[in-house]
């Protein structure tokens, strides 16, 4: 079963508006952490916006803020005034397992393919 | 001043040769991992190491042997390359998370891209 899933492979959206990012997580640890990256076309991997499993305030880094609602697992990404330069992939990944006891890894959704039109 | 490095970038070889892939972070990290992208940019990870001890080997085939020599350095060397085999390798690594501090991100290398032909 998919741990993290993006249901959206590609999305157009209008320059200077607004567009959301679907993300659901699945996974049964208390704590966790939950984040969104960008990857150009130039191939590099850019950390967003983190959002952990016990903030009960949404997170928000500039123009990028995380929809977090716990009770139906989902963590979506929302882009406001959308530029050019946002045209990228955007995956959502979760943090999980313990630390101490060797099981703590990133997972990462398919990705959702995001081109801003101008 | 990289905070993840990685080399080479690209690498193009025949299949059956053998290769690596060198990575050091200078972050102080105690968590290094090897990542797979392919084709269809799903990210997979194959390994992790903490503190030079291997943490998880997500079921890769034993023609992949990474080697941390220290925290700093996590290397990948892949023998007997498959058609299979070609995609970007990323690594990456993460600090011990602290609670009420810091997100705890994975902090990513440029990626290596293997093309096997």
């Amino acid at each position: 079963a998919q741990k993290i899933t993006q249901t959206q492979p590609g999305m157009f959206v209008q320059e200077k508006e607004a567009v959301t990012l679907d993300c659901t997580y699945d996974t049964s640890d208390q704590s966790y952490g939950l984040f969104w990256y960008k990857q150009p076309s130039s191939g590099e991997m850019i950390f967003l916006i983190y959002q952990g499993s016990y903030d009960e305030q949404n997170a928000t880094e500039g123009r990028y803020s995380l929809n977090f609602q716990k009770a139906r697992k989902s963590a979506n990404l929302v882009i406001s005034a959308s530029q050019l330069g946002d045209s990228a992939m955007y995956f959502c990944a979760m943090r999980e397992g313990s630390y101490t006891s060797g099981t703590y890894k990133y997972i990462f959704g398919t990705g959702t393919r995001l081109k801003v039109l101008a | 001043d990289t905070a993840v490095s990685q080399t080479p970038k690209y690498l193009v070889t025949q299949m059956g040769n053998d290769k690596s892939i060198k990575c050091e972070q200078n972050l102080g990290h105690d968590t290094m991992y090897w990542y797979k992208q392919d084709s269809k940019k799903f990210l997979k990870i194959m390994f992790s190491y903490n503190n030079k001890e291997l943490i998880i080997n997500e079921t890769v085939p034993n023609r992949f042997s990474p080697k941390s020599p220290d925290k700093a350095h996590l290397n990948l060397h892949i023998n007997s390359l498959e058609l299979g085999d070609s995609a970007v390798y990323f690594c990456a690594s993460s600090p011990e998370p602290a609670i009420g501090e810091g997100t705890g991100e994975l902090f990513f290398g440029e990626g290596s891209r293997l093309t096997v032909l």
